[in-house]
């Protein structure tokens, strides 16, 4: 199986902060790589697949880079909705895994 | 829009089962996989498998198979997931999501929860 490691585990940021979310599979996987948003008590939201291909209705100040093993998640500006666990996801091969999530919380 | 409904939570004993049903709508449910997936109380998802809705085919990870059953009524959009020999490591939120296809999640349904206790 695909092992995927998510960094930081957990930060503290403010509104108005640009945030970055790295992370790494433990093989090559292409650019098979998503990204979901969960808040607490809440369902997963996904945002971003094909490690850069935002869905529809996802602001753009969500934003995914890389490819191969290493992978961003960058919020550009962040607001009081986007505080929540972020986790990656990778779909090159089966069974999919996940990390175990970044921890956004407010400083 | 698109909607996925899933059942209550369901209490349930050791060695006992549970079906979790997930029914749809706002888009043609023969169109698109339905992924099946878990999340253990501060745990990252875990993926379980997928059905083809069109045609009832299945994947199942290797751990789940001989006990997780994936079905659909495709005259009622709805999917349904079945798991037997339940322990407490199966208690979990659980989740019917609308793949793009067989490897992209589009859409989670709102969860159920299943609590396995004595």
């Amino acid at each position: 199986d695909i092992q995927m490691t998510q960094s930081p585990s957990s930060l503290s940021a403010s509104v108005g902060d640009r945030v970055t979310i790295t992370c790494r599979a433990s093989q090559g996987i292409n650019n098979y790589l998503a990204w979901f948003q969960q808040k607490p008590g809440k369902a997963p939201r996904s945002l971003i697949y094909g490690a850069s291909t935002l869905l529809s209705g996802v602001p753009s100040k969500f934003s995914g880079s890389g490819s191969g093993t290493d992978f961003t998640l960058t919020i550009s500006s962040l607001q009081p909705e986007d505080f929540a666990t972020y986790f990656c996801q990778q779909y090159k091969s089966y069974p999919l895994t996940f990390g175990a999530g970044t921890k956004v919380e407010i400083k | 829009q698109v909607q996925l409904i899933q059942s209550g939570a369901e209490v349930r004993k050791p060695g006992a089962s549970v079906e979790v049903s997930c029914k749809t709508s706002g888009y043609t449910f023969t169109d698109h996989y339905m992924h099946w997936l878990r999340q253990a109380p501060g745990h990252g998802p875990e993926w379980m498998g997928w059905i083809n809705p069109r045609n009832g085919d299945t994947h199942l990870v290797k751990q789940f198979q001989g006990r997780v059953t994936m079905t659909r009524d495709t005259s009622i959009s709805t999917a349904y997931m079945q798991l037997s020999s339940l322990t407490s490591d199966d208690t979990a939120v659980y989740y019917c999501t609308r793949g793009m296809d067989n490897w992209i999640i589009l859409q989670w349904g709102q969860g159920t929860l299943v609590s396995v206790s004595a």
